[in-house]
Formats: C-alpha cells, sequence, structure tokens
C-alpha cells in the first residue's frame, strides 16, 4: 500500500517568507508526527497529533512554526517568517496507534537563503 | 533535546563481521525504537523493544535493553554493504520519539 507521502521534496526560499509544507499519512493511521533533522544531526520532534486529542506542541521551537491536522487524514506544518537556522529536512510521520512504530515519509528539504 | 545518545558515532567493518553499537538514555521510557536511515531509502524502523522485554531478535538484528543501566544495544551479524547506514535509536515516551544523534556504518566489500 501507499507509505507516507511528503509534498514539496524541496522547498527554496527567502528569509522572511511563510512556507507551509504537506504530509500525507498512511490511510487508517491515527497518530502523525511532525520532526525536524538537522545537517548530520538526529530527529528533533516538533509535534504529535493522536485522533481527536489537543496535539502535543511541545517541540515546537518558536511561535512562527505551527501545524494542523484535517481529523486523521492530511497535516501540514507552517513556517512564518522563515530564517537561516529553520533550514532541515523536515519530516513526517505516522502510526497506527499511540506509542507504536513509526513509519516516516520521505521529508520535505527545506533551504532558507 | 536528544534523549538518545549512540555509541560510537561512526562504525567501519567489512563484509561478514558484525558490527555492534550502543545507545544511552535519560529518562523512563515506554519501549526503545531503532531505526536505519541511508539516501536511497530514507528513514526505515527496523525493531522495537518494549520496557518489559530484555532482548528481542529479527533476522540478523538482535537487540538488547537494559532499563537499570538506561541502555540498549544493536548487533548486526554478517554486515553486507548493504547495511551501510546511518542507525538511531529512538525512546519513546507519552508517544513521542527522542533520536539520538546515529551511528554511522560503514561496510566494506
Amino acid at each position: 500500500g501507499a507509505g507516507v507521502s511528503q509534498s514539496p521534496s524541496n522547498k527554496v526560499t527567502e528569509k522572511g517568507k511563510d512556507v507551509e509544507l504537506r504530509c500525507d499519512p498512511i490511510s487508517g493511521h491515527t497518530a502523525l508526527y511532525w520532526y525536524r533533522q538537522r545537517l548530520g544531526q538526529g530527529l528533533e520532534f516538533l509535534i504529535y497529533f493522536q485522533g481527536n486529542s489537543a496535539p502535543d506542541k511541545s517541540g515546537l521551537p518558536s511561535d512562527r512554526f505551527s501545524a494542523e491536522r484535517t481529523g486523521e487524514s492530511v497535516s501540514t506544518l507552517t513556517i512564518q517568517r522563515t530564517q537561516q537556522e529553520d533550514s532541515a529536512v523536515y519530516l513526517c510521520a505516522s502510526s497506527p496507534y499511540f506509542g507504536n512504530e513509526q513509519f516516516f515519509g520521505p521529508g520535505t528539504r527545506l533551504t532558507v537563503l | 533535546s536528544q534523549q538518545g545518545e549512540e555509541d560510537p558515532q561512526a562504525l567501519s567493518i567489512q563484509e561478514g563481521e558484525n558490527a555492534t553499537m550502543n545507545c544511552s538514555y535519560k529518562t523512563s521510557i515506554n519501549n526503545l525504537q531503532w531505526y536505519r536511515q541511508n539516501s536511497g531509502r530514507g528513514l526505515v524502523h527496523l525493531i522495537l523493544i518494549r520496557s518489559n522485554e530484555r532482548e528481542k531478535h529479527s533476522g540478523r538484528l538482535r537487540v538488547t535493553l537494559d532499563t537499570s543501566k538506561k541502555s540498549s544495544s544493536l548487533l548486526i551479524t554478517a554486515s553486507r554493504a548493504a547495511d551501510t547506514a546511518s542507525y538511531f535509536c529512538a525512546t519513546e515516551g507519552w508517544g513521542k520519539l527522542q533520536f539520538g544523534a546515529g551511528t554511522q556504518v560503514v561496510v566494506t566489500p
């Protein structure tokens, strides 16, 4: 079946612009996660959604970052007024239920000039 | 902040040899997971070990967990060139995965 998909695969933007990243999870997966991976580093948790519960936003680095999820489907991660330090690969993952193994998408490589 | 710390940071071995990497963490966990990442296939889940388990096998992979020492190890037996990748441990607590910086493994033919 289809895995987790993300779009765009690459995004180059100018400092100060807003960007929106999209994630399509595996159908039926109730949990969805966003991570950031800087070059040569591990993944940094940003936010997760579990069913209709309030999302856990504890990993968002600043109020410029926000995310939404429509029901148990698509999620968008928005970064406002991008800064150069936002440059990273943004990975989305989904899971059949809370606390289980996570299935990752290919990521969106964001470059802020 | 990162929860897991992998050791070594890099490992170079020849095909057929075993590769062992370790992970230490700081807080209590529900489970610990190992992932592999390479440029061709992205991040792939390898194995999950729950906090009440001590050892788990999957094919050529063997994972151990010692909750008293807050540590885990991943053993890859009879390595192949295709095992060349970065390996990450991730601790799960309250639904969130916290990753270490990874071990880069290079397997030469």
